[in-house]
């Protein structure tokens, strides 16, 4: 049974610039939550997508954009980056939703310059 | 006001003692979660409760629904413990409200 993987690990964009991060969940998981934690700070629950439609968004503008393929795995886009944007990215499979528990990635640090 | 509130917000100890992190929250919740964050980022997840009591190994995590407020007990502390521990609170909608942390050191 894999867990959940996170790609890339780190990153630096420049301000303006647009980035895809991607998060394979984990075996038998069909619902993925992505997060944003800015340093020192818990995370903020982004969106989430099960069976390949978003089913939730928290309070972040529409260049906050993801998507979810037939495999489950997800990719979160940001579009027109901004030096706020910086934080480590986090991305949590479940099955079908709270009931069963999360498994978290390790996370994608973005850093925008 | 967070609505999943944590205390402390740091903790220091020695190696062998016991260790309480709080957790209070003030909206309705289906399941609480308490998770441990090392400095690498990655987050595991050590309980969900619902009610009661749960054991696993030195760590205790307790829930009073009725006082909205959740405890997570680590006994013998040891080094490898220091991390960062956060309580996470799920309600009607499937996303997790997190508090912002307590940072445990343990030193030997």
């Amino acid at each position: 049974e894999t867990g959940v993987t996170q790609s890339p690990t780190h990153l630096i964009k420049t301000r303006g610039q647009q980035v895809t991060l991607r998060c394979s969940s984990q075996s038998g998981h069909n619902t993925v939550s992505w997060y944003q934690q800015a340093l020192g700070q818990g995370p903020q629950f982004i969106f989430q997508y099960y069976r390949e439609e978003e089913n939730g968004r928290g309070n972040f503008p529409p260049r906050f954009s993801g998507l979810q393929f037939p495999n489950y795995s997800s990719e979160l886009n940001v579009n027109a980056l901004e030096l706020d944007d910086s934080a480590l990215y986090l991305c949590a499979s479940s099955f079908s939703g709270v009931a069963y528990g999360y498994t978290f990635g390790s996370g994608t640090r973005l850093t925008v310059v | 006001k967070n609505e999943v509130e944590q205390s402390p917000q740091n903790l220091t100890a020695q190696e062998g003692e016991f260790i309480t992190i709080n957790c209070s929250y003030s909206v309705g919740i289906s399941a609480l979660h308490w998770l441990q964050q090392h400095p690498g980022g990655g987050i595991v997840s050590l309980f969900m409760l619902s009610s009661g009591k749960k054991k696993h190994g030195r760590l205790i995590a307790t829930i009073n629904i009725q006082e909205k407020h959740s405890s997570l007990h680590i006994t013998a502390s040891h080094p490898r413990d220091s991390a960062v521990y956060i309580c996470a609170v799920s309600g009607g909608t499937d996303k997790l409200i997190f508090g912002t942390g307590t940072r445990l050191q343990v030193f030997p």
